[in-house]
């Protein structure tokens, strides 16, 4: 199993660009979510999904999509960048929702937005 | 909302030594885990222990462990034995029982000293 990818690794942005960072998944889990990190201040749930075509919003939701249309993909778009936007976000997943369940993470994608 | 505290942004140890890490929370719920990550200067994130809230026994994994009080909603974690390898920064971590997602500490960066 290759556990959970994302890619890219690295990526500059415009302001006002977009871009989609990808995450999947070969553990058939059903759980993924999507973390941001920022210096001083842990990591922030953005969006998670508990399955094929259930999102939901997290602690900080704005600027950032979500779908799920396969249980192993979990997209997290940028319609229009912003240097807030600037971050380390990974992807997790998990067989099912809830702390019983241990998440696996990404090894994370490092934006920067200039 | 659930808030969770880191106070040590810093911390270092000579190998072979014993550290503890502190975290504290808040929370009105009755149940709930706890969790302590570790994330290496590869930027994985890493399940290093986990505590549930009912269970009044301290989590042990090998050289880590937990001091768990509940009614201080304090949750420290010790590294026994040091070693080189567990320069990292340490996030804290919380769950509800019923909930869907973690919410972090703002991290404590370890450095093990030779």
């Amino acid at each position: 199993n290759a556990g959970v990818t994302q890619t890219p690794k690295f990526q500059v942005l415009k302001t006002g660009q977009s871009m989609t960072l990808q995450c999947a998944q070969d553990m058939n889990h059903e759980y993924m979510s999507w973390y941001r990190q920022d210096p001083g201040m842990g990591l922030r749930l953005i969006h998670y999904s508990v399955g094929a075509g259930i999102t939901d919003q997290g602690e900080v939701p704005n600027g950032y999509n979500v779908s799920r249309s396969t249980t192993e993909d979990f997209p997290l778009r940028l319609l229009s960048a912003a240097p807030s936007q600037t971050s380390v976000y990974f992807c997790a997943s998990s067989l099912s929702w809830g702390p019983y369940y241990e998440q696996y993470f990404g090894p994370g994608t490092r934006l920067t937005v200039t | 909302a659930q808030t969770v505290t880191q106070s040590q942004p810093e911390m270092s140890v000579q190998e072979a030594e014993t550290v503890t890490l502190s975290c504290t929370y808040d929370t009105s719920e009755n149940n709930y885990y706890l969790f302590w990550y570790k994330q290496p200067p590869s930027r994985q994130m890493i399940l290093v222990i986990r505590q549930e809230a009912y269970k009044q026994q301290n989590a042990t994994e090998n050289r880590f462990s937990v001091n768990f009080q509940k009614a201080a909603k304090s949750f420290s974690l010790k590294i026994s034995d040091s070693q080189l390898g567990d320069t990292a920064m340490y996030f804290c971590a919380f769950e509800e029982t019923s909930g869907s997602r973690l919410t972090f500490g703002e991290g404590t960066q370890l450095t093990v000293n030779p």
